[in-house]
């Protein structure tokens, strides 16, 4: 079935590094592939998406592009803020269905 | 506008208790979907609905589990003869018009306990 692995965390860095979380995904057909966020006590919000080869999301500074060859949907920050410490979870969701796959999600803590 | 609400935040259930978890989605949406995130794991997808209608339940376990979305009122997840396997964080999300590829608003979760 289809799935989606992410690194492990938590990922920690200090402000105004560069950020990379790594996603991969095995999916059958041609999936469309997000990024949610979920700051500490709320509920998760889409960062941003990409819904075919090559297309890039981008939002608030990170982005991600959608690489069919390697099948990866890497997220990417220049200069992370400590305001980004947050669970990231990368997900697809296969034409035709209505269910998101989610990875584990990553921890990311940015101290000042 | 508020955002897509669940209540409680925190329940504890005796093992063989029930639990019943509230998703009130946001305003003019139509579509829940239930997820639900077992510890160092990702969320899992567990049922979709709309008004009165299940169109998806491919994600929830066989017995004991429900889910209704009345044509008034929140939409209710059900656990019967809860089992301490089924302590989880589960999430509600909505949507307008039930598209995936469409923004989900995700509520802030209950995280269920069972002694």
């Amino acid at each position: 079935g289809d799935s989606v692995t992410q690194m492990e965390g938590p990922v920690t860095l200090s402000e105004e590094a560069f950020l990379t979380i790594n996603c991969t995904y095995t999916a059958t057909g041609y999936p469309s592939l997000f990024w949610y966020v979920q700051y500490p006590g709320e509920g998760l919000q889409l960062l941003l998406k990409a819904t075919k080869a090559d297309d890039k999301g981008s939002n608030k500074g990170f982005e991600a592009t959608y690489r069919k060859e390697t099948t990866s949907f890497h997220l990417e920050k220049g200069s992370v803020q400590v305001s980004d410490s947050a669970v990231y979870f990368c997900a697809l969701v296969n034409t035709g269905f209505q269910k998101l796959v989610f990875g584990t999600g990553t921890r990311l803590l940015v101290s000042p | 506008n508020a955002g897509v609400m669940q209540n409680p935040r925190h329940l504890v259930r005796r093992r063989g208790q029930e639990a019943r978890l509230r998703c009130s989605p946001m305003k003019g949406h139509s579509h829940v979907y239930w997820y639900r995130q077992l510890p160092e794991e990702g969320l899992k997808f567990m049922v979709y609905l709309q008004k009165e209608n299940i169109i998806d339940e491919s994600g929830m376990p066989k017995e004991r589990f429900s889910a209704e979305f009345p044509k008034e009122g929140p939409s209710i997840l059900r656990i019967q003869q809860v089992v301490r396997g089924d302590s989880a964080a589960y999430f509600c999300a909505s949507s307008l018009q039930g598209d995936i590829n469409e923004k989900l608003f995700f509520g802030s979760g209950t995280q269920l306990s069972v002694l």
